[in-house]
């Protein structure tokens, strides 16, 4: 079964702390792994999508990595208003397009 | 920078009543998504359209759910009875090639 853990559930960094979020998936093949942002009472906001172990991706503080088994988010020097749950989702092929979240982290930053 | 606009943000409906919610997904996006978000609990994937068909449902869809695009703007679900259990965000998702959703704000249903 296609399964999705993110770690860690939540995480309390001081701003200018530097820190990763972790990913681990278990598909039959993957089609695409995503970063979303998500606010309270808001809907996911796209961040990245990494296709193929190896890949990276960079948005202002935060930078997006794959390997076969999983994915790192890296936020670097945080800022108070990088706090959000931060979560990750799988695409798997078999004729779908459905995307399998994780739990996600919850990541405050405090000045 | 273009949106998903859903509505209502809140609403709160009586159990076995039906609800509409309803969702204006990007214009020139061709695939169309619900998923929903129990509190506190991952987001789930409901269905997927495309071409004016479902192109997948998942366990949660059952008889009690429809959907429908309308006319060429609006794509609505539909709960027949609510259930206590139905209580959720909603979330309206439309794509322009299957990767990389853009998601609405969501639809907060609370059945009392």
């Amino acid at each position: 079964e296609d399964q999705v853990t993110q770690s860690p559930e939540a995480l309390r960094l001081q701003e200018g702390e530097s820190s990763s979020l972790n990913c681990s998936y278990t598909v039959s093949g993957l089609r695409g792994l995503f970063w979303y942002r998500q606010d309270p009472g808001k809907g996911p906001e796209f961040l990245f999508t990494l296709y193929s172990a190896g890949e990276e991706k960079e948005k202002e503080r935060l930078k997006a990595t794959l390997t076969k088994k999983e994915s790192f988010l890296h936020i670097t020097a945080p800022k108070p208003e990088d706090s959000a749950t931060y979560l990750c989702a799988v695409q798997a092929p078999r004729n779908t397009d459905k995307l399998i979240f994780g739990t996600g982290t919850r990541l405050q930053v405090f000045p | 920078e273009p949106e998903v606009t859903q509505t209502p943000s809140h609403q709160v409906t009586q159990m076995g009543q039906e609800v509409i919610l309803r969702c204006v997904p990007i214009s020139n996006h061709l695939y169309f998504y619900w998923y929903r978000q129990i509190l506190g609990q991952k987001v789930e994937f409901l269905v997927s359209f495309y071409n004016n068909e479902i192109s997948e449902k998942s366990e949660i869809f059952d008889d009690q759910f429809s959907v429908e695009r309308p006319d060429g703007s609006n794509f609505t679900l539909k709960i027949r009875s609510t259930k206590l259990e139905d209580s959720a965000m909603y979330f309206c998702a439309s794509s322009v090639d299957s990767y990389g959703y853009t998601f609405g704000s969501g639809t907060r249903l609370t059945v009392v």
